[in-house]
């Protein structure tokens, strides 16, 4: 199975443009996450969602939104990319949104903003 | 404010031992997960500890003292393939995960 995918691999966006980063789950798995990881930093959680349908802030959540239409598919969308955006992110899902949920990571997208 | 800390890097040595520690300050705990997370990859889990004590998975344990607010990751046999960061996160009172910046361990041979 491909548990998560994430796409692109690696972008290289312009300041001011809109980006969509795509992740896929084929788990079956309620709730889904994103993370961005930068150096020196644990990973911080930008969105999430519990169940399709519902999605929620994390820790750093001003500048990108989600939606969760369906069960398997969790788009995050830079809509005017800054500098500061520049990070590996991370798609994640997990069974439930119980938090004591082992989290599945996709392989990550790295995004740079110039 | 939460806090969660961990040496930035370790170096050991193939074939030994190596203690990874990991001390955290949150607003309440309802577990501690470790992940390993290899250079360019995404993060899979290790470990997870709710209660104190000791769990022991193969070649790595995991060790939880609430009272202390302390946990260690143990590599016995240490081998090159677990040349990785290893990312410590707890599960803080709204079931929200607080991550580490995690431990860069280099195995020599």
């Amino acid at each position: 199975t491909a548990g998560i995918t994430q796409a692109p691999t690696s972008q290289i966006l312009a300041a001011g443009r809109s980006m969509t980063l795509r992740c896929t789950q084929d788990m079956r798995h309620n709730a889904m996450y994103w993370y961005r990881q930068d150096l020196g930093l644990g990973l911080r959680l930008i969105h999430y969602s519990n169940t399709a349908g519902t999605t929620g802030k994390g820790e750093v959540p001003d500048g990108y939104s989600v939606s969760r239409a369906n069960t398997d598919d969790f788009p995050l969308t830079l809509a005017s990319a800054v500098p500061s955006q520049t990070s590996v992110y991370f798609c994640a899902s997990s069974d439930t949104g119980q938090g004591t949920d082992t989290q599945y990571f996709g392989p990550g997208t790295r995004l740079t903003v110039l | 404010g939460q806090n969660i800390d961990q040496p930035t890097e370790m170096t050991a040595t193939e074939g030994a031992i190596v203690q990874i520690n990991c001390t955290y300050q949150t607003s309440g705990f309802n577990g501690l997960f470790w992940y390993q997370q290899h250079a360019g990859e995404a993060p899979t889990f290790l470990s997870y500890n709710v209660l104190d004590g000791l769990e022991e998975k193969g070649r790595f344990s995991s060790f939880l003292s609430r009272s202390k607010g302390y946990s260690y990751l143990l590599l016995k046999e240490l081998q090159m393939k677990d040349s990785a960061s290893y990312l410590c996160a707890v599960l803080d009172s709204n079931y929200q995960l607080i991550w580490g910046a995690g431990t860069k361990l280099i195995i020599k041979p």
